[in-house]
């Protein structure tokens, strides 16, 4: 069954360092996902990718961070300089198409998530 | 914009038992989809049921069923026949049609042998 995977799955980081969370979402899928979730609270919505562009993105996602798709299958989120409030788990995910009203196509796949720990 | 809450932030249930989470959203839109998500220990978002707004049949997937009331904007999910694989937090969420998932903040659910 096709997956959506998150590499690494833990990372550890001093404060001000740049990280990149990589993501490889399922190969026939058009719209990728970056959410966030702080220990023990939900799940926040960081930003929506389809077509090379960021398509919706959320207050949280501020000019620290930044997203690619550098070729045909990776898509990755860059923070630039963490701090201690972006520790957290940080998923990925990917959808054929949100629209469709087939109920397969809207699906969205979640990896099994990067825990980011900054110090 | 859309809201989604999740009044019980925990739950218990004896094995083989059924439990019923509540979820209640807030929406103008008229074309949505409202999702159950399963967060193991592990912490994988697992999808466990999903359903179409426009559908008036209340989707069930096994075990799985939910109770979807489009005018009172509720979308409860009961679990029958609880397992000890079921313990995990549960999320309710809404997504708009092209727009990205909106999640309450999690009902915490413990079954117990």
């Amino acid at each position: 069954e096709p997956e959506v995977t998150q590499t690494p799955s833990h990372q550890v980081t001093q404060m001000g360092q740049e990280v990149i969370l990589r993501c490889v979402p399922i190969s026939n899928h058009l719209y990728f996902y970056w959410y966030r979730q702080i220990l023990g609270q939900k799940v926040e919505f960081l930003v929506s990718f389809y077509n090379n562009e960021i398509s919706e993105k959320s207050e949280i996602f501020d000019d620290q961070f930044s997203v690619e798709r550098p070729d045909g299958s990776n898509f990755t989120l860059k923070i630039r300089s963490t701090k201690l409030e972006d520790s957290a788990m940080y998923f990925c995910a990917s959808s054929f198409s949100p629209r469709d009203p087939d109920r397969v196509n809207t699906e969205a796949f979640f990896g099994q998530g990067t825990r980011l720990t900054v110090v | 914009a859309q809201t989604v809450t999740q009044s019980q932030p925990e739950m218990s249930v004896q094995e083989a038992e059924t439990v019923t989470l509540s979820c209640t959203y807030d929406t103008s839109e008229s074309n949505y989809y409202l999702f159950w998500y399963k967060q193991p220990p592990s912490r994988q978002m697992i999808l466990v049921i999903r359903q179409e707004a426009y559908k008036q049949q209340n989707a069930t997937e096994n075990r799985f069923s939910v109770n979807f009331q489009k005018a009172a904007k509720s979308f409860s999910l009961k679990i029958s026949d609880s397992q000890l694989g079921d313990t995990a937090m549960y999320f309710c969420a809404f997504m708009r049609a092209g727009t990205a998932l909106i999640f309450g903040k999690g009902t915490t659910l413990s079954v117990s042998s």
